[in-house]
C-alpha cells in the first residue's frame, strides 16, 4: 500500500545532541511537510518542500533544518535539542496545489532528556 | 501562521446522538478545508474534505462551509464510541495553496 514512513517511531536524545528524524513516502507526492505537535496543542508547520523548493515558516527556529534529498526521502535535523522541543513530529506529503488534502505518516515522539 | 479555531471542549455526545464540531478561520482567501480525526498518540486521519459552499455528506459524516461567515462544520451522526477522539479542522493558505494550517482542536468523547 501506498504510505507515509516515518523513522524511528520513538526517539530519545540528550539536551544538545543532534538528531534526526527520516520520514519516506510511496505515493510519489511533490509535496512533503514537517509539522511538531506538542499536547494538547495543533499541530505546528515547521516548513514543506515543493519538490526541491524549500518553504521555511517566519516562526520555525534556526535549531530545526531540512532536508530532501529525492522525491521519496525527507530529512528533519535538530541540531541541538532543547527541553522544549520534546514533541510528536509528523511527516504529511500532498500532491500539491489548493484541492489536494495531506497525508500523514505515523509521527516520531522524540524525548529529550 | 494563520488563524484556525475551533471549539476546544470537550464535547461529549451520548451514543447514537449527532455531534457537531465548529471551526472559523481568518484567512478569507482560504480554499481548502479539511476535518482529521486523531487518537490520542497517534496521527491525524483525514476524515473529509470540502471545497465548495454548502454541505458535502460521506457515511455518517457531513461537512458544512460557510465562505462568506468563514466558517466550517463537522456533524457526526449516530456517533459511536470509536469516534471518540480530537477532531482537528485544517485548511490551506491562500498564497501558494501548499500550506496548510490546523485549529487546536475538538475533543469528542462518546459515551456508550
Amino acid at each position: 500500500d501506498a504510505m507515509v514512513i516515518q523513522n524511528p517511531r520513538y526517539q530519545v536524545t540528550q539536551f544538545g545532541k543532534p538528531v534526526t528524524l527520516s520520514c519516506s513516502q510511496t505515493l510519489n507526492h511533490n509535496v512533503m511537510y514537517w509539522y511538531q505537535q506538542k499536547s494538547s496543542q495543533a499541530p505546528k508547520l515547521l516548513f514543506h518542500y515543493y519538490d526541491k523548493d524549500f518553504n521555511n515558516e517566519a516562526d520555525t527556529p534556526d535549531n530545526f533544518q531540512s532536508r530532501r534529498p529525492n522525491t521519496s526521502f525527507c530529512f528533519l535535523d535538530i541540531r541541538s535539542p532543547g527541553l522544549g522541543d520534546a514533541a510528536m513530529y509528523l511527516c504529511a506529503t500532498s500532491r500539491g496545489g489548493i484541492l489536494n488534502e495531506q497525508f500523514f505518516g505515523p509521527g516520531t515522539r522524540l524525548t529529550v532528556l | 501562521q494563520k488563524e484556525v479555531e475551533q471549539n476546544s471542549g470537550p464535547l461529549s455526545v451520548p451514543e447514537g446522538a449527532i455531534a457537531s464540531l465548529n471551526c472559523t478561520y481568518s484567512d478569507r482567501g482560504s480554499q481548502s478545508f479539511f476535518w482529521y480525526r486523531q487518537y490520542s498518540g497517534k496521527s491525524p486521519e483525514l476524515i473529509m474534505f470540502i471545497y465548495s459552499n454548502g454541505d458535502k455528506e460521506d457515511g455518517r459524516f457531513t461537512a458544512q462551509l460557510n465562505k462568506a461567515s468563514q466558517y466550517v462544520s463537522l456533524l457526526i451522526r449516530d456517533s459511536q464510541p470509536s469516534d471518540s477522539a480530537t477532531y482537528l479542522c485544517a485548511v490551506n493558505g491562500k498564497d501558494t495553496g501548499n500550506q496548510f494550517y490546523f485549529g487546536t482542536g475538538t475533543s469528542l468523547t462518546v459515551i456508550p
